[in-house]
């Protein structure tokens, strides 16, 4: 089935420390995402990245498709990084499997 | 550019009720999915809607109902509502089926 599978479960960091985020999923699915789920609940799209390696800021991402896994990537963390951070699948049809995400906080 | 709009924000009902949610999409975007998200859980997918029609479902059960409006808005109706209906449902919209989903900020729902 599919399947998309989130490590670790839980993240605290302190201000200013780096972390990654790890996503194993399988073979049947296509055109991964990362998306950031702020504290009230808003979902906002960070990477569409199906394959190869994308930096926006102090975020970057890279999927290795061939081993089917994915891999978020925080630098200099700050508290507003806060919130779960979910690896996102979608099947041939376009539905969006989610992992269980990744619950993130930075302390000052 | 309205991105997607969900109403209302919060909503108390009692078991046994009837709910009804509403999604308006992203500006030029035709399709709408629904997802029930669960507290300390990923959202899971409802139904999705396209040309007013429901092209695929997830495993919820028929209590769970929709519909899409020719201006491409949405409603979700959930009757006979459970204590475990209690959860965010966050409506989602994209041109076509496939890619740039947008993400309303959810109606969070509690069933006591």
């Amino acid at each position: 089935g599919i399947q998309v599978e989130q490590s670790p479960p839980d993240l605290i960091l302190q201000e200013g420390a780096n972390s990654t985020l790890r996503c194993n999923f399988s073979d049947s699915v296509n055109n991964l995402q990362w998306f950031h789920q702020n504290p009230w609940g808003q979902l906002i799209n960070l990477f569409y990245i199906p394959s190869g390696t994308k930096q926006n800021g102090r975020l970057s991402a890279t999927t290795v498709a061939t081993e089917r896994y994915s891999l978020l990537y925080i630098s200099s963390s700050q508290t507003t990084d806060s919130g779960v951070y979910f690896c996102v699948g979608s099947s041939n049809t376009g539905k969006l499997i989610f992992g269980q995400g990744t619950t993130l906080q930075v302390k000052p | 550019d309205a991105g997607v709009t969900q109403s209302p924000t919060h909503l108390i009902k009692t078991r046994g009720q009837q709910v009804t949610l509403r999604c308006s999409p992203k500006s030029g975007h035709d399709t709408v999915s629904w997802y029930q998200q669960a507290l300390g859980q990923g959202p899971q997918f409802i139904f999705q809607y396209y040309e007013e029609e429901e092209r695929q479902r997830g495993n919820f059960p028929d209590r769970f109902s929709g519909h899409q409006f020719p201006n491409y808005s949405s409603e979700l109706n959930v009757n006979a509502l459970l204590l475990g209906d209690s959860a965010l449902y966050l409506c989602a919209s994209s041109l076509g089926q496939i890619f740039g989903y947008t993400f309303g900020s959810g109606t969070r729902l509690t069933v006591v």
